[in-house]
């Protein structure tokens, strides 16, 4: 099984500051056959359902603010959330669909400092 | 608008048997693979398995901590997945939730709301 590590567990980051957010896995979930990295990063609000917010490793899901971005490659990838707004605070989780099973990292939480 | 709801979900004593339904609109159901994803009250994320489609024969894959207890299958005609869960365990308490495969089957892009499955005596 591929394992995702995230980190850090958890940050406090100010309104309006950056919010970076690390997920390694064990092995590459680099896909030659269609050139893309099989890396999501979800958004999870107390509550509710975990909402996609990155797939590709970069690309943004519809309708999710371009204050995320997503980047990295092969083993490495980062979570960027560029100006932190309140409505931020969440658990965010990193995902690999590069094989069976499908594996989560242990979640970030975000929090407002 | 994709919708999944789940339902079925309750109280049941160790060594019992739950069946979780997820009925889904909005989208082609019959094209797309299914799956179920639990949560563990205060813990991560953990991927149960999947029904994949027609084309791909229904196969089904799953997790090693459910394999051979657990069983997921499909009713295109009624838009609808299930998840049988039986010789459950406590530690299969959490919020189970329905999930939509993208388009290449590979992450999610829709969940349910969830359906709480508490196992205890």
């Amino acid at each position: 099984d591929i394992v995702m590590t995230q980190s850090p567990d958890s940050l406090a980051v100010s309104l309006g500051e950056r919010a970076t957010i690390n997920c390694k896995s064990s092995q590459s979930v680099f896909y030659s056959s269609n050139n893309k990295n099989q890396l999501g990063w979800y958004q999870q609000k107390p509550g509710q359902p975990p909402k996609l917010l990155i797939y590709g490793a970069s690309t943004r899901e519809s309708g999710v603010p371009d204050r995320f971005s997503g980047s990295g490659s092969g083993t490495d990838f980062t979570l960027t959330i560029s100006s932190l707004q309140a409505e931020d605070v969440a658990v965010y989780y990193c995902q690999q669909y590069y094989s069976i099973p499908r594996t989560f990292g242990q979640g970030t939480k975000v929090e407002i400092k | 608008e994709v919708h999944l709801v789940e339902s079925g979900g309750g109280l049941v004593q160790p060594g019992g048997s739950l069946r979780l339904s997820c009925a889904a609109s909005g989208f082609t159901f019959s094209d797309h693979y299914m799956d179920w994803v639990r949560q563990a009250p205060g813990e991560g994320l953990e991927w149960v398995g999947r029904i994949k489609n027609k084309a791909k024969s229904y196969i089904t894959e799953y997790a090693a901590s459910v394999k051979g207890r657990f069983t997921i299958s499909r009713d295109d005609s009624q838009n609808s997945v299930f998840l049988q869960m039986n010789s459950l365990r406590t530690e299969d308490t959490a919020v189970y939730f329905c999930a939509r495969d993208s388009s290449s089957g590979a992450y999610f892009p829709n969940w349910g709301q969830g359906s709480l499955v508490t196992v205890s005596s």
